[in-house]
């Protein structure tokens, strides 16, 4: 059974330091992975990972994939109090069809 | 604003019951997934549509069933409802099957 493991579960830090959740998969037909960032409501989608190696950044946050270890890290760095969320991994199945196999997510509180 | 639409926001029915939520996906996307969150089992994949095809099931109960219609907005009905039914139920839409979706706000459901 596809499984998606993200640690820690919550990580309480203060404003301005840097941060890493991890996110480890096991999954039959990997096809890519998904950080997603669920503040009130709808998760907001952040980064699409499929290829080893690469680091996909965006202003603070930057995420990047190891296919062979099989897990991925997000980093988020000078912290802002608007970044506390919880932050959710997926990964894509294929399997002759698409699905996304979601981690518990990591809840990040950030402290003034 | 993600462009994704859910329709109700909150829905509070009794055990029993029938209910239907609907999503309208973002202009142009032709794949919609249904999530359910609740507390103690984080996202869940349900059920994905692709231009009024089904193509993936997840776990998705035999009391549920959805569908797409020709102008691509989906609907998820939920029957005999259970208290344990009571979550936060996601729609998601992308342009194709290999791409990134995008999600609405959600549809709370309390059976009581």
């Amino acid at each position: 059974e596809d499984k998606v493991v993200q640690s820690p579960l919550s990580l309480v830090v203060h404003e301005g330091d840097t941060v890493t959740l991890n996110c480890s998969y096991e999954v039959t037909n990997f096809r890519s992975l998904l950080w997603y960032k669920q503040e009130k409501k709808a998760p907001t989608f952040l980064f699409m990972l499929t290829s080893s190696g690469i680091e996909k950044k965006s202003g603070r946050l930057s995420s990047i994939l190891d296919k062979k270890e099989l897990f991925s890290i997000l980093n988020i760095t000078a912290t802002q109090t608007g970044d506390s969320a919880v932050y959710l991994c997926a990964v894509e199945d294929r399997q002759g069809a698409q699905k996304l196999v979601f981690g518990q997510g990591t809840r990040l509180t950030i402290n003034p | 604003d993600s462009g994704v639409t859910q329709t109700p926001k909150h829905l509070i029915t009794a055990t029993g019951q029938r209910v239907t939520l609907r999503c309208s996906p973002r202009s142009g996307d032709l794949s919609v997934y249904w999530y359910q969150q609740s507390l103690d089992q984080g996202l869940q994949f349900l059920i994905h549509y692709y231009n009024g095809e089904e193509r993936a099931k997840g776990n998705i109960l035999e009391r549920f069933s959805a569908q797409q219609f020709p102008d691509l907005h989906s609907e998820l009905n939920l029957s005999s409802l259970e208290l344990g039914d009571s979550a936060l139920y996601f729609c998601a839409s992308s342009v194709g099957v290999e791409t990134e979706a995008f999600f609405g706000q959600g549809t709370r459901l309390t059976v009581v």
